[in-house]
């Protein structure tokens, strides 16, 4: 059964700062990866997707990186923003890890 | 509004009563997710259909719970004599055919049992 874990599970960074948010999974036979950003009592939005054979997938200030073989996700934004202030979610497939919550102070 | 929708969005029951919602998903997508989420965790997958076809159901989802994409279209959850504990955020989502392909969230179905 896959296992996803995030860490950390909260995160908070002065505005400006680059941060890099980390996924792992237990079962590396994977269809995709996708990061999701949630704000509090909201639906998920779709960042970035990283299908199987690729290792990476670039948005603005977003980069996943994705290591099958080691079981490993990173999520890295540049220069942070107080709009980036959100729950981070990853999912491996349909299954999700509990998320980092990050707050950008001003 | 082309992007998936949940109704209700708010729904509060008494313990042992029936419910169901609703998601509608983006038209041209076959696939359709069902998630739980509880208050800081993430989604808990459910189920999910490809068409009309149920193709795998979490252990999580238990006989009061039921799922129906009668038309391929949009579907229904239903939860039978609800508990407080299934007090949670019920996410849909959906996608086209595939494993490879981004999922499209809704903005999710709160239910409250008391």
């Amino acid at each position: 059964k896959q296992e996803v874990t995030q860490i950390p599970a909260a995160l908070s960074v002065p505005e400006g700062e680059n941060l890099v948010l980390n996924c792992s999974f237990t079962d590396s036979a994977i269809y995709n990866l996708q990061w999701f950003r949630q704000d509090p009592g909201k639906g998920l939005t779709s960042l970035l997707l990283i299908q199987s054979s690729q290792r990476e997938q670039t948005s603005g200030r977003l980069n996943a990186s994705l290591d099958k073989s080691s079981g490993r996700s990173t999520l890295y934004i540049a220069a942070s923003q107080p709009g980036d202030s959100a729950t981070y979610l990853c999912a491996v497939d349909m299954r999700f890890g509990a998320g980092t919550r990050l707050t950008v102070k001003p | 509004d082309t992007g998936v929708s949940q109704d209700p969005r708010h729904k509060i029951t008494k313990r042992g009563q029936n419910v169901t919602f609703r998601c509608d998903p983006i038209s041209e997508h076959n696939r359709l997710y069902w998630y739980r989420q509880t208050l800081g965790q993430g989604p808990e997958f459910l189920t999910y259909f490809q068409n009309e076809a149920q193709l795998e159901k979490s252990r999580l989802l238990s006989d009061r719970f039921s799922a129906e994409r009668p038309k391929g279209s949009f579907s229904t959850l239903e939860i039978q004599r609800t508990e407080q504990g299934d007090s949670a955020m019920y996410l849909c989502a959906s996608s086209l055919p595939g494993g490879m392909n981004e999922q499209y969230f809704g903005p999710g179905t709160r239910l409250t049992v008391t």
